[in-house]
């Protein structure tokens, strides 16, 4: 069956430093993967979709890559502020049957100041 | 202002009643979810619409309802059936013609006592 996964359920960075977070998913062949940014008790918040020929999307201070090879998407958050403490989460999108997504269970970020 | 709105953004009710959560958009947009979220857990998807008079279950219908009379509008009824109906429910929409990319709602959360 799919499965997506993302590292350690919570992060912890110091302010300033580089976030990285990973999303890996099996049984899939994604055409796109997208990032959403949730804080607690509000719905989730598109950031970033990237396309599978793309190797890298940068938006601001978010930089996404994805390797269809190895199954994985890292998301970097660079000179990482308080404000970006928040959970993100990864959706892949098949190219069929991709009327639905189906979600990382999210990881928990925390820029310590 | 368009968006997503849920209401309420809390919701009591005693075990055995059905209730109904409502969404409501006005992005015009043809799709529309519903999902549920528990402590440290993902979203799991419920039901979904691509068009009006149209839905399908997701991959926990079980105890839930739904219909789809108006493009704007697609409430969600958990019904008595439902063994675990206190949680996190987000309502979202996406353009099909789009990038994929899903509007959230801000939630309502339910607690069943």
């Amino acid at each position: 069956s799919q499965k997506i996964e993302q590292n350690s359920e919570a992060l912890n960075i110091q302010e300033g430093k580089t976030a990285t977070l990973t999303c890996n998913y099996t049984n899939y062949s994604p055409a796109y993967l997208q990032w959403y940014r949730q804080d607690p008790g509000r719905g989730p918040v598109f950031l970033l979709l990237i396309r599978e020929n793309e190797k890298e999307k940068r938006k601001e201070r978010l930089k996404v890559t994805f390797d269809t090879t190895l199954k994985q998407s890292l998301f970097h958050i660079t000179a990482s502020q308080p404000a970006d403490s928040a959970t993100y989460l990864c959706a892949p999108i098949s190219n069929f049957g991709n009327e639905k997504l189906t979600f990382g269970t999210g990881t928990r970020l925390t820029i310590i100041p | 202002d368009g968006g997503i709105t849920q209401s309420p953004k809390y919701l009591f009710r005693k075990e055995g009643q059905n209730v109904t959560l409502s969404c409501e958009q006005n992005l015009n947009h043809d799709a529309m979810y519903w999902y549920r979220q528990d402590p440290g857990q993902g979203l799991r998807l419920i039901y979904y619409s691509q068009i009006v008079n149209d839905f399908q279950k997701g991959d926990i219908a079980e105890g839930y309802s739904v219909s789809r009379e108006k493009k704007e509008s697609f409430p969600l009824t958990v019904t008595s059936a439902q063994k675990n109906p206190t949680a996190f429910y987000l309502c979202a929409s996406r353009d099909r013609q789009g990038t994929y990319e899903q509007y959230f709602g801000p939630g309502t959360r339910l607690t069943v006592t």
